[in-house]
């Protein structure tokens, strides 16, 4: 079984701030990814990063920034100078790669980011 | 780009009603999934379809059914509904025939139900 744990619930932040939202999880599986996706006001999921376990390179984009350490089982998201319009919930995922896991997600709880002008 | 979309953005129901949501996706792909999200709790898996007419259970089933007549349709249905399936419902889909697509789920916009 898998787990995601986001344990902050809420983060309120004034723009231009860089805030860090954490991540940690949980698997037996020794191949699996991990994801992050973004929940505007309008509802939809948007998809932001996928990285597999096999690579622990840090990933930038933008403003936007991940750090996955295995050793410590975390995958957290990093925001430098943050926008209002950064302000949505954004959830932590993982999936195992074995092919019977039919695409299955385990997600964390999500974080609420507030993003103040 | 990956479309998905569900019929209806926001729905109110009455208790006992039978409920459909509708969720279609344009890429071909082969597995549909259907989550339910509330503050504090996440997305939770209802259920999931890796093939026309094939479906199975994810973590909150109970109260729930599902119905995958054609590939690019999955349907939610909730045969009786009560207040406590008062919800935001979210659909996903994900496949095979695409290499870059396939580890990643692609969501419609979402169904508010409200069931008083």
């Amino acid at each position: 079984a898998q787990k995601v744990t986001q344990a902050q619930t809420e983060i309120s932040v004034v723009e231009k701030e860089d805030v860090t939202l954490d991540c940690v999880y949980e698997t037996r599986d020794t191949t699996y990814y991990l994801f992050w996706y973004k929940q505007p006001p309008s509802g939809e999921l948007v998809f932001l990063i996928r990285r597999n376990s096999f690579d622990e390179q840090n990933e930038i984009s933008g403003r936007y920034s991940w750090n996955f350490q295995k050793s410590t089982s975390s995958f957290n998201f990093t925001i430098t100078a943050s926008q209002v319009v950064d302000s949505a919930v954004y959830f932590c995922a993982l999936k195992p790669i074995a092919s019977t896991s039919y695409g299955k997600l385990t997600f964390g709880q999500g974080t609420i980011l507030t993003v103040h002008p | 780009d990956v479309k998905v979309t569900q019929s209806s953005r926001y729905l109110v129901k009455r208790t006992g009603e039978k409920v459909f949501l509708e969720c279609v996706q344009d890429m071909d792909h082969e597995n549909m999934f259907w989550y339910r999200q509330d503050p504090g709790l996440g997305l939770r898996l209802i259920y999931f379809s890796y093939d026309v007419k094939m479906k199975e259970k994810g973590d909150i089933p109970e109260g729930y059914s599902v119905s995958r007549e054609k590939k690019e349709r999955f349907s939610l249905i909730l045969e009786s509904a009560s207040t406590n399936q008062t919800s935001m419902y979210l659909c996903a889909s994900t496949g095979l025939s695409d290499r870059a697509y396939q580890e990643t789920q692609y969501f419609g916009p979402g169904t508010r139900l409200l069931v008083l």
